[in-house]
């Protein structure tokens, strides 16, 4: 169990820059979510997907956002055209089995910052 | 619409004392609810997860109690340390068609003073 994986861990770009990020979830967790975190608040939930199907996306999630997990794997999550709200702490997480009673294990987070 | 609070926003306490971090939800219909840790630049650490059936979940010097009537639920900390320095966030799973997200409390910011 090599814990959740997220890279880059910082991200510094210029206003209407792409950027996108990637996690590599807990080996065998076949479910992975991706949130957003401000300072002095807690996380919110962006969208998960179980194996390769994305099931849910919050309406935070605009459209220049987007997310896949194309072989159930890792995930990447790009934004396209940055605006300075968009800089925040990216955290992914996974988690076992199709249930909701299994707890999420988080990775250290990519940490966006706009200019 | 669940809501979580987490009052107060920080707390600071000397080491050795006993502590307890607070967590209030407004649906009590939910799933589960788990503690985490979060320390600086960091992602989060599980810490406990109580599910809805359950009273009550131990790990070492900490405990957490879930009372889903009164949508409440508290971190007890054993004998502080400075270590146990950190935020420390609840979030409860809500049943809701289709969803499996997790909803957070801003958390409560703990310094323990040596």
């Amino acid at each position: 169990d090599t814990g959740v994986s997220q890279n880059p861990r910082h991200k510094i770009t210029k206003r209407g820059q792409n950027v996108t990020f990637r996690c590599d979830p807990i080996s065998e967790h076949n479910r992975l979510y991706w949130y957003r975190q401000t300072l002095g608040q807690g996380p919110e939930f962006l969208t998960y997907f179980q194996n390769e199907a994305q099931l849910e996306k919050s309406r935070l999630l605009s459209d220049r956002f987007s997310a896949e997990r194309p072989k159930g794997s890792f995930s990447t999550l790009e934004i396209q055209r940055t605006e300075q709200g968009d800089s925040a702490m990216y955290l992914c997480a996974s988690s076992l089995g199709s249930g909701d009673n299994q707890p999420q294990h988080f990775g250290d987070g990519t940490r966006l910052s706009i200019l | 619409k669940q809501e979580v609070t987490q009052i107060p926003a920080a707390l600071s306490v000397p080491e050795g004392e006993n502590l307890v971090l607070n967590c209030s939800f407004t649906d009590s219909a939910i799933y589960n609810l788990q503690w985490f840790r979060q320390d600086p630049g960091k992602g989060l650490t599980s810490l406990l997860l109580i599910q809805s059936s359950q009273r009550e979940q131990t790990s070492g010097r900490l405990n957490a109690s879930l009372d889903k009537s009164s949508g409440r639920s508290t971190l007890y900390i054993a004998a502080s340390q400075p270590g146990d320095s950190a935020t420390y966030l609840c979030a409860v799973r809500h049943p809701r068609r289709g969803a499996s997200k997790i909803i957070f409390g801003s958390g409560t910011r703990l310094s323990i003073r040596p």
